[in-house]
């Protein structure tokens, strides 16, 4: 089953809280992207991986956010602290190299 | 300027009739297009991809692109009340890197 898979689905914390979410890509594809979804700002990319490797994180608040790629088949997004401007819907997506993205079911998540 | 551009909406079509979907791009080094569908609560899923210029049907969809103009745009024949969604615009805007996402444009299909 050919699928990216994040999780925790839903994630209720309360500010100042760590927040980690996680993702595993499709077998095989070698490029992993972070993107945060709100009704005001539409489809944000925060950063992704080639290779595991970072190439891109200028869409992250580097003072509390935090992504990195420990090995092929795991992705991982954190905030410390979280705030409640934080609250968003967090989708990772993967592709091969220069071919189409596909996307989790993403991770809604709820900063109180 | 965005780099991708597209009319949030809501765009209201009647069942049936045909629903048509536009997006610019500020890149004109931009080479692969996409047009995405999101559910309401759900991920954006991949409908169509063109890379070259002119039309690429499939099924009832039909994706329209124009380098020159910097257009690219999305036809839904026979809209039916499932098409309801909003549909994302993503270029690829300089090789295999990121892409880019236009804000997305509501559709509703009203029976």
């Amino acid at each position: 089953d050919a699928r990216v898979t994040q999780t925790p689905r839903h994630k209720v914390t309360e500010m100042g809280q760590e927040v980690t979410m996680r993702c595993q890509p499709i077998l095989g594809h070698n490029t992993v992207f972070w993107y945060r979804q709100t009704m005001m700002q539409g489809l944000e990319l925060l950063a992704y991986f080639r290779n595991r490797a970072p190439l891109d994180d200028s869409g992250m608040p580097k003072d509390r956010f935090s992504a990195e790629m420990p090995d092929a088949t795991l992705a991982t997004l954190k905030i410390q602290p979280s705030e409640p401007r934080d609250s968003a819907v967090y989708f990772c997506a993967s592709a091969s190299t220069g071919n189409i993205q596909y996307f989790g079911a993403g991770t809604r998540l709820s900063v109180l | 300027q965005k780099e991708v551009e597209q009319n949030s909406g809501p765009l209201s079509v009647p069942e049936g009739a045909i629903a048509s979907l536009n997006c610019t791009y500020s890149d004109r080094v931009s080479q692969s297009f996409f047009w995405y569908r999101q559910y309401s609560g759900k991920s954006p899923e991949l409908i169509m991809s063109i890379y070259s210029n002119g039309d690429k049907e499939d099924g009832r969809f039909t994706a329209q692109l124009n380098k020159a103009s910097q257009y690219v745009s999305l036809l839904i024949r026979d809209s039916q009340p499932s098409d309801s969604a909003t549909y994302l615009c993503a270029v690829n805007i300089v090789g295999d890197s990121d892409m880019r996402f236009g804000a997305g444009t509501r559709l509703t299909v009203k029976p």
